[in-house]
């Protein structure tokens, strides 16, 4: 069955930057686009970018582009999120989230979240 | 960039009864790119809807959504204890992909 397995916790000081990983398995690597998806405290869910496994290519709001990098490993089957120039309103509940087979597609499945702390 | 509003923000009912959640987009959604969510304490969100009235694999069929447009709605025919959660709309027809603030369904 499908699964996405996302690396652990992290604690990081402002200005720091975070490297969170997806792993995914039980399917073609290349048949699902990784969007990540975050819920900080109190808030909603908010839609952080996208990557199409198979041809590498990229999709950033513009909230978050210039900070944001999300790459893959096909090897591996892992996608990685790279946030930068981290701030106390990064601390939020990160998720990997997979949609088969094109750029407009719903999130068919969910990582476990990975939980980022921005603090001093 | 497509705002989506979600109403209520709390819906207070008790099991048995029929919950309706409302999402209103800025502008017209393409194509029905319209999902909904469930997300519980603790958990990721999961599935419900999508294409604005189609259930996704396994999901009960006391959960309908139906709309067009700007206006789409999640209905639960007969609410059940493990339904009382945090549902989300969200848009996937024009990026950024965005979410409504979601409404929080508690039991009264």
């Amino acid at each position: 069955q499908v699964q996405l397995v996302q690396s652990g916790a992290e604690v990081k000081e402002p200005g720091a930057s975070v490297k969170v990983s997806c792993k995914a398995s039980g399917y073609p690597f290349t048949s699902y686009f990784i969007h990540w998806v975050r819920l900080g405290p109190g808030q909603g869910l908010e839609w952080m970018g996208v990557i199409n496994p198979g041809a590498g290519g990229t999709n950033y709001p513009q909230k978050f582009q210039g900070r944001i990098t999300l790459t893959k490993d096909t090897s591996t089957s892992t996608v990685y999120m790279d946030l930068r120039s981290l701030t106390s309103e990064d601390t939020a509940l990160y998720y990997c989230a997979a949609g088969r087979g094109g750029w407009y597609v719903h999130f068919d499945y969910w990582g476990q979240g990975t939980l980022v702390t921005v603090s001093s | 960039e497509i705002v989506l509003t979600q109403s209520p923000g709390t819906l207070s009912l008790s099991p048995g009864e029929r919950a309706t959640l409302s999402c209103r987009a800025s502008q017209s959604v393409s194509s029905s790119y319209l999902a909904w969510y469930q997300q519980k304490p603790g958990q990721a969100p999961r599935l419900l809807i999508f294409g604005a009235s189609s259930r996704a694999t396994g999901i009960p069929d006391r959960f309908s959504g139906s709309g067009s447009g700007t206006d789409f709605t999640l209905t639960i025919s007969r609410l059940e204890p493990e339904d009382f959660a945090v549902y989300y709309c969200q848009q996937y027809g024009s990026p950024p992909y965005t979410f409504g603030q979601g409404t929080k369904l508690e039991i009264k």
